[in-house]
């Protein structure tokens, strides 16, 4: 089964950029998106189709992808960043949808 | 607005069933598709299935596969989700998401979740 691997923790401090990797075979053929969640709260989709923002989500809040690694970045950090990030993509060789292990960003 | 509004939470006894109902508004049930997703205590989101409410069709996890079913009422705009054989590490916080498209699909908006508690 397709595997996404991320780091459990990231760590950043107000106003740096926190880059949160997702690592899967081949990621880079697939369109990745990306979902932050707050303790006792529904997930939030915070970017679609490796980098597109849906509305409400800032202009700091980026994605990329390419390779074996996609990438959310969150510039000029902030204290309501603070949250659980997880990735996910649609592995079509089992029909299946898959998502990554979640990041957990701190703001110090 | 769109609106997934779903059902109460529930305790549950092993080797028994449990319906998690997921009420849509705000848009027509039929014109996107719904997954369901799971997350056991202090762990990562889990991908159960998804159901394409126009002709009822359903895609499970291989490893929900036998266990779980997806239906839907369309004159009440409402998905289902039934889970049998329920075990202890069924405890989990139970989500609705819709989708606007069938594959390689982002989630764009989430029900509020539903506990389950599976405990004797």
């Amino acid at each position: 089964s397709y595997v996404l691997t991320q780091p459990p923790s990231v760590s950043v401090a107000p106003g740096q950029t926190a880059r949160i990797t997702c690592g899967g075979n081949n990621i880079g053929s697939k369109s990745v998106h990306w979902y932050q969640q707050k303790p006792g709260q529904a997930p939030v989709l915070v970017v679609y189709d490796d980098s597109d923002r849906p509305s409400g989500i800032p202009e700091r809040v980026s994605g990329s992808n390419s390779g074996n690694t996609a990438t959310l970045t969150i510039s000029r950090a902030e204290a309501g960043d603070e949250a659980d990030y997880s990735c996910q993509v649609w592995d079509s060789s089992r029909d299946h949808y898959v998502f990554g292990t979640g990041t957990k960003v701190t703001v110090l | 607005q769109v609106q997934l509004v779903q059902s109460g939470a529930e305790v549950k006894k092993p080797g028994a069933s449990v319906k998690v109902s997921c009420k849509a508004s705000g848009y027509t049930l039929t014109n996107y598709y719904i997954h369901w997703v799971r997350q056991a205590p202090g762990q990562g989101l889990e991908w159960m299935g998804i159901i394409n409410p126009s002709p009822g069709s359903t895609t499970y996890a291989q490893k929900f596969q036998g266990r779980v079913t997806m239906t839907r009422d369309t004159p009440t705009s409402t998905v289902y989700m039934e889970l049998s054989s329920l075990i202890s590490e069924d405890t989990a916080v139970y989500y609705c998401a819709r989708a606007p498209r069938p594959r390689s699909a982002y989630l764009d908006y989430w029900g509020q979740g539903t506990l389950v508690t599976v405990s004797s």
